[in-house]
């Protein structure tokens, strides 16, 4: 399977633990996101890498979430001192960078299946 | 900023009847619009795009949606609803314009139920 993948599918969790979460992209693929889907809403978006870099984070990113990309492959987002607050389904996506440079990206996403966190 | 609505919590159709589920955005510039299913469990899979040219735009599982520039709006459509087409759709958005806002924005989302 070459879509995106992520780990673990499930978390359950005591308030106030540390969670991390892992997320392989597409191989070609270099900008990768993070969203946060809870229950009968919408996926809201929380950050986002080119390649390694990250280059933006929605303000839903509190201080007790971090995001890291380091060599521009898979990503790890941790919820440090998790809250009941937290629990969601967490889910990444990836996309390719236009095929001419200079031309914009249709923004297209491919979605893994998420990381369900239940804090308990 | 850029906004989606999706104006329904749920559509009911019985199998066999079109079905229309509703979206309207606000963005500062223009749009590349999509639409996305989710079944129970599942991640999002991409139904269909729009992002230049005809405004009708066909996609997967002969879904197709029409773009409306004037009352900014994406609609999803089908002719004729199967049961396997019950799910949770969303629509999305994104600025054309480089704001440096890369991500799509998504709609709350609207359950399609399918009745035999």
């Amino acid at each position: 399977d070459t879509g995106v993948s992520q780990d673990p599918r499930h978390k359950i969790t005591k308030r106030g633990q540390n969670v991390t979460f892992r997320c392989d992209p597409i191989s070609e693929h270099n900008r990768l996101y993070w969203y946060r889907q809870t229950l009968g809403q919408g996926p809201e978006f929380l950050t986002y890498f080119q390649n390694e870099a990250q280059l933006e984070k929605s303000r839903l990113l509190s201080d007790r979430f971090s995001a890291e990309r380091p060599k521009g492959s898979f990503s790890t987002l941790e919820i440090q001192r998790t809250e009941q607050g937290d629990s969601a389904m967490y889910l990444c996506a990836s996309s390719p960078l236009p095929v001419r440079q200079g031309a914009r990206s249709t923004g297209e996403l491919f979605f893994g299946e998420g990381s369900r966190l239940t804090v308990l | 900023a850029q906004s989606v609505a999706q104006p329904e919590d749920q559509v009911n159709v019985a199998e066999g009847n079109p079905l229309t589920v509703k979206c309207t955005y606000s963005v500062s510039g223009n749009p590349y619009l999509f639409w996305y299913v989710q079944y129970p469990n599942r991640g999002l899979q991409f139904l269909l795009k729009y992002i230049t040219g005809d405004n009708l735009v066909k996609g997967s599982y002969g879904f197709e949606a029409e773009f409306n520039k004037s009352q900014t709006s994406f609609h999803l459509k089908k002719p004729s609803a199967l049961v396997s087409d019950s799910a949770l759709y969303f629509c999305a958005v994104r600025d054309i314009v480089d704001t440096g806002r890369r991500a799509l924005t998504f709609g709350s989302g609207t359950r399609l139920q399918v009745q035999p």
